[in-house]
C-alpha cells in the first residue's frame, strides 16, 4: 500500500522568504503526486500535481514541485511566499494503474508571518 | 460555475440521532468519495463511488454508509452518531480518467455531543 509522509506540520516563515515544504511517499508501483492547499475554512484545491515527463512542475500561485524519483520525493517550493499563502498544504499521491484513489499526507500548516 | 456542494456546513447533534450529509455535483463526474479531516491525521477515505449504484469502502467506513442512487448526488449518513465522529468532512468528485485530480466540496464541521 501506498503511504505519505509530511514529517513538518508547521512551518512558519517571514513574508517575501523562499519555503520548502517537504513530502515524501512510499509506494511499490508507480504513482501521480499532487499537492493541495486548504484556506481557513474551505475545501482543498489542487496547487500542481506531476503525472510523467518534467520532474519539475508548475502550479498556481506561484508554486513548484519537484519529483524525484530515487529519494521518493515530492517537495513544494515557493522563492518568496506572500501573507496570503498562509494555509494548510497536502501533498496525496495516487496509483497509476487504475482506481482514483488519494492517499493523503498528514498536512503542513504554512504560517507566513510580517 | 462548477462546484461540489454540500449541506449543511455545520452541524451539532447528539449522540446516537441520525443524520445525513449531503453532497451534490455539477460536472458530471462518476467517482464521488467521502474523507474526514483530524488534526494531526490528514484526510482519511469513509466511502466512494465509481458509479451510480456502485460503492465501496474507503479506509475508515465504520459508523457510515452511503449511497447513490443519482449520479449528482451522494449522501453521507450517520445512522448513529458518537463523539468520535466529531470532525471535518469533505466530499470529493472526479472523471475516471481524470488522474486523480479531485474536486472538493467547502466541507461540513460535524459536531456530536
Amino acid at each position: 500500500a501506498q503511504s505519505v509522509t509530511q514529517l513538518d506540520s508547521q512551518v512558519p516563515v517571514f513574508e517575501e522568504a523562499p519555503v520548502e515544504l517537504r513530502c515524501n511517499y512510499s509506494s511499490s508501483v508507480s504513482v501521480y503526486l499532487f499537492w493541495y492547499v486548504q484556506y481557513p475554512n474551505q475545501g482543498l484545491q489542487l496547487l500542481l500535481k506531476y503525472l510523467s515527463g518534467s520532474t519539475l512542475v508548475k502550479g498556481i500561485n506561484g508554486f513548484e514541485a519537484e519529483f524525484n524519483k530515487s529519494q521518493t520525493s515530492f517537495h513544494l517550493r515557493k522563492p518568496s511566499v506572500h501573507i496570503s499563502d498562509t494555509a494548510e498544504y497536502f501533498c496525496a499521491v495516487k496509483l497509476t494503474g487504475g482506481g482514483n484513489k488519494l492517499t493523503f499526507g498528514t498536512g503542513t500548516q504554512l504560517k507566513v508571518e510580517l | 460555475e462548477a462546484q461540489v456542494t454540500q449541506n449543511p456546513r455545520y452541524l451539532i447533534t447528539v449522540t446516537g440521532k441520525k443524520l445525513t450529509v449531503t453532497c451534490s455535483q455539477n460536472m458530471n463526474h462518476e467517482y464521488m468519495s467521502w474523507y474526514r479531516q483530524d488534526p494531526g491525521l490528514g484526510l482519511r477515505q469513509i466511502y466512494y463511488s465509481m458509479n451510480v449504484e456502485v460503492t465501496d469502502k474507503g479506509d475508515v467506513p465504520e459508523g457510515y454508509k452511503v449511497s447513490r442512487k443519482e449520479k449528482r448526488n451522494f449522501p453521507l449518513i450517520l445512522e448513529s452518531p458518537s463523539p468520535n465522529q466529531t470532525s471535518l468532512y469533505f466530499c470529493a468528485s472526479s472523471r475516471p480518467s481524470g488522474f486523480g485530480e479531485q474536486y472538493f466540496g467547502p466541507g461540513t464541521r460535524l459536531t456530536v455531543t
